[in-house]
């Protein structure tokens, strides 16, 4: 079985700094994909980042960077330079290979990321 | 992006009655579509894996005489929530997967759905 655990439901970060949002994973799957995806009040989920288990470096996206420490099975995301519009709701999922429902995500349990001005 | 649409975005119906959402890829053809449920501040929890012309796969918990999903074409697929009760009240969210690569899901902007 897959698993995701995110252990903050809440962070604060003050405008123009970086914040590190957690994210550890547990698969017996050698193939999965790691995403990020932000989810504002209004709900809709907005795709942040993704990372293969097999890609040799760290994604990036923008302000979007994934630390990923295969080892320990974390993929933290780090968001450079906070603006006031990334306050939301932030999920980290998984997506292992095969199976007959090939594809879908197992999300964890979310962070809400407040920024201060 | 790909881009996905969900119809209707907030529903307010009758307990007894039933209601249907749905869901289309809008700029893309999707073979996989997926339904997920999400309680207030709490995480995103599949309910089923909807395939182009076949019936779908669903989560273990999700009654699938309830929950009804139909996948009629690649770019559409239909869910019925029947005999609605107020414990149905949710917001259900779908998403489209885009094969290749990173097999990234696109998902829906959400249906809001209060039973009274």
């Amino acid at each position: 079985a897959q698993k995701i655990t995110q252990t903050q439901p809440g962070m604060f970060v003050q405008e123009k700094e970086a914040v590190t949002l957690d994210c550890t994973y547990d698969t017996s799957d050698p193939s999965y994909g790691l995403f990020w995806y932000k989810q504002p009040s209004s709900g809709e989920m907005i795709f942040l980042i993704y990372q293969g288990s097999y890609d040799q470096q760290n994604a990036t996206e923008g302000r979007y960077s994934l630390n990923f420490q295969k080892a320990r099975k974390s993929a933290n995301l780090v968001i450079s330079a906070s603006q006031l519009g990334d306050s939301a709701m932030y999920f980290c999922a998984m997506r292992v290979a095969g199976g007959t429902s090939y594809g879908k995500l197992t999300f964890g349990q979310g962070t809400i990321l407040t920024v201060h001005p | 992006g790909a881009v996905v649409s969900q119809h209707p975005s907030r529903v307010i119906c009758k307990s007894g009655t039933s209601v249907k959402i749905e869901c289309r890829s809008l700029d893309f053809q999707a073979t996989t579509m997926f339904w997920y449920r999400q309680f207030p501040k709490k995480s995103l929890m599949l309910m089923a894996t909807s395939n182009e012309g076949s019936k779908a796969t669903y989560e273990q918990g999700v009654e699938k005489d309830k929950f009804l999903i139909n996948h009629a074409s690649l770019t559409l697929s239909t869910l019925t929530v029947t005999s609605a009760h107020p414990e149905d009240s949710s917001f259900y969210i779908c998403s489209a997967r885009v094969a290749g690569g990173r097999e990234t899901q696109y998902f829906g902007p959400g249906t809001r759905l209060l039973v009274l």
